[in-house]
């Protein structure tokens, strides 16, 4: 069935650094792949989206880059700041109705 | 459009009680989903309805669990008896069909505690 990997966290940074999450994917067919952010006490909002190879999402500075070859969809942003403190999910839906997601990566952004 | 609501934000109960989650999901939303989401198994589809209709309820954890959705405009999630493993946070989630189904709309969730 199909399933989604992503890295453990939490990942700490400091302002302004550098960030990628790792996301990784098995499916059949040709999911659309999704990335979703949770604020705490928040429910999950979408913050990105891509439905066919090498797309390219993007969102309030934050991209992610559909690889078919090596079935990744890794998050990245190039300055994070504290308000980016979240827990981040990799999803995908293979054409269905549901989504499948990562368990989530804990971002912690420290001033 | 207030998006979705759910309701209560927050519960605490006692072992062996019923516990009922609602949800009101976004107008014009035909395709229901409950979530629960634990640090242990992180989240989980329960059930989703379309049309006011479950389709797959597979996720349920067992048959202490049940959901209905009696009008296109409210849904429940119903526990009984309650346990303290299903404390969680409950989220319901819509979309409209035809949109990407990834696309869904989240509520705030419910957080359960079982004591």
């Amino acid at each position: 069935g199909d399933s989604v990997t992503q890295m453990e966290g939490p990942v700490t940074l400091s302002e302004e650094a550098f960030l990628t999450i790792n996301c990784t994917y098995t499916a059949t067919g040709y999911p659309s792949l999704f990335w979703y952010v949770q604020y705490p006490g928040e429910g999950l909002q979408l913050l990105l989206k891509a439905t066919k190879a090498d797309d390219k999402g993007s969102n309030k500075g934050f991209e992610a880059t559909y690889r078919k070859e090596t079935t990744s969809f890794h998050l990245e942003k190039g300055s994070v700041q504290v308000s980016d403190s979240a827990v981040y999910f990799c999803a995908l839906s293979g054409g269905y109705s549901t989504l499948t997601f990562g368990k989530g990566t804990m971002l912690l952004v420290s001033p | 459009d207030a998006g979705v609501i759910q309701s209560p934000r927050h519960e605490v109960t006692e072992m062996g009680q019923e516990v009922t989650l609602r949800c009101k999901p976004i107008s014009g939303h035909d395709y229901l989903f409950w979530y629960r989401q634990t640090m242990m198994r992180g989240l989980e589809l329960l059930i989703y309805f379309n049309n006011n209709v479950p389709i797959d309820d597979s996720g349920m954890p067992e048959d202490r669990f049940s959901a209905k959705m009696p009008n296109a405009s409210f849904s429940t999630l119903k526990i009984q008896p309650s346990e303290p493993r299903d404390s969680a946070v409950y989220f319901c989630a819509s979309i409209r069909g035809g949109s990407l189904f990834g696309e869904q709309f989240f509520g705030p969730g419910t957080r359960l505690t079982v004591l």
